[in-house]
């Protein structure tokens, strides 16, 4: 299995407050994905990143944000949770010249 | 731009029973294949993939073929197991992008 763990796993959180999610790897692999995962739109793109502090939007971006200071860590951010936002968060990773991507276990996120 | 759809589901079978789960795309170049899938309270996985026309892709037991003609990528299984229970992705990359598209997904529950 492909090194990939995220934290927190669960989270609960009120409406308006700030929300950060990690992921983090071991395979020393240069592109990493934040997707939201939600019932009948299967996997979204939230944002990505294709090396440290290089980072693009992707189709669901709006509310978001992201880091990439190191290679083995993806940041996302919720600057203000809305209950919109909750969701099940899928990191994922790939690594140059193989599009097959890897992924994280998951992180449920619940905004009351 | 690119797009992913499936059938809707959920779909429920017998053991020993035949799955199919249509594709079906829409892109503006030749893209790339795939499917994955989720096995429950887990992060998605690659079961296959097809990188060009009239390739098959097969794993575990399924196979989907790539059919430019049709712009589909259906998935099959001659003989489900209970342990084929999971929800199935189909998705696609175009050109040298590494980004993937998704459809909805499908989720298969097998009984004994």
């Amino acid at each position: 299995d492909a090194g990939i763990t995220q934290s927190p796993r669960h989270k609960v959180t009120e409406t308006g407050t700030p929300v950060t999610l990690r992921c983090h790897q071991t395979e020393n692999h240069r592109y990493m994905y934040w997707y939201r995962q939600d019932p009948g739109h299967g996997l979204r793109l939230i944002h990505y990143s294709y090396g440290v502090k290089d980072t693009d939007k992707g189709e669901v971006s709006d509310g978001y944000s992201v880091s990439r200071s190191k290679t083995e860590d993806f940041l996302l951010t919720l600057e203000s949770a809305t209950s919109s936002q909750t969701s099940v968060y899928f990191c994922a990773i790939s690594g140059t010249g193989s599009y097959e991507q890897y992924f994280g276990p998951g992180t449920r996120l619940t905004v009351t | 731009g690119n797009s992913v759809t499936q059938m809707e589901g959920p779909v429920t079978l017998s053991e020993e029973a035949f799955l199919t789960i249509n594709c079906t795309y829409t892109a503006t170049g030749y893209p790339s294949l795939f499917w994955y899938v989720q096995y429950p309270g887990e992060g998605l996985q690659l079961l296959l993939k097809a990188t060009k026309a009239d390739d098959k892709g097969s794993n575990k037991g399924f196979e989907a073929t790539y059919r430019k003609e049709t712009t589909s990528f259906h998935l099959e299984k001659g003989s489900v197991q209970v342990s084929d229970s999971a929800v199935y992705f189909c998705a696609l990359r175009e050109g040298n992008d590494y980004k993937l598209s998704f459809g909805a997904g499908t989720t298969v529950t097998v009984r004994a």
